[in-house]
């Protein structure tokens, strides 16, 4: 497609019950990117996957996140065991790459996540 | 110390004002560093990318500052359209030479009629 896709856009669910998050980047960008932002704060980085190198997980907040890829295409947020605390707008992006050069991502619209 | 910091504001000032907003960051290794805008409740989008020498892009000028690790981004001529947070951005190149950017908490601005 044209943009970054996420689905779903919004989700409700109980505590305690995991939840998966896709992404569907841009064609051929070969870096997607996995970020959270709670309510009227900044976008926190989770984890970022380039190529076929490991994944940059540094950001992932305890062992109940976790996120493959497959390839250079669709990648999933899992959250297992949600707690009150992981509501917020997950947010995934994707960017092209050329040596140095780095041209800044494009998101996705998000997934509202809400845990009740 | 946050890596990225910026004023949160909010930044409150009239049609037609010039407004600047500065942001620091704490990685001398940071190799690109950018704006992006966010509405309220929808994903940030690149406003502009921040070179060495400066750069504009119609009203809006951005300015980077190595040796004090210090950006700007001026607003001249405030529409009301330019209502929205400011997101300060640097990156850290990763493997394979892309990067992970950091984003700074935001500076919201309102421009009242």
């Amino acid at each position: 497609g044209a943009g970054v896709s996420q689905s779903p856009s919004n989700k409700v669910t109980e505590k305690g019950k995991d939840v998966e998050l896709r992404c569907d980047p841009i064609s051929g960008h070969t870096a997607l990117y996995w970020y959270r932002q709670r309510l009227g704060q900044g976008l926190e980085f989770l984890i970022y996957f380039q190529g076929n190198s490991a994944p940059d997980k540094s950001g992932l907040p305890s062992d109940r996140f976790s996120a493959e890829r497959t390839g250079e295409s669709v990648s999933t947020l899992t959250i297992q065991r949600t707690q009150q605390e992981d509501s917020a707008v997950y947010l995934c992006a994707s960017s092209a790459t050329s040596g140095q050069a780095f041209y800044g991502y494009t998101f996705g619209s998000g997934t509202r996540l809400t845990v009740v | 110390r946050k890596e990225v910091e910026q004023d949160p504001g909010p930044f409150n000032v009239p049609e037609g004002a010039t407004v600047a907003f500065n942001c620091t960051y704490s990685n001398s290794a940071s190799q690109s560093f950018f704006w992006y805008r966010q509405d309220c409740r929808k994903e940030p989008k690149l406003l502009m990318s921040v070179y060495s020498s400066g750069n504009e892009d119609g009203r809006f000028t951005a300015q980077l500052n190595r040796a004090s690790q210090y950006i700007s981004l001026l607003i001249r001529d405030s529409k009301l359209s330019d209502s929205a947070t400011y997101l300060c951005v640097v990156n850290t190149l990763g493997s394979g030479n892309t990067g992970k950017l950091i984003f700074g908490q935001g500076t919201t601005l309102q421009v009242k009629p």
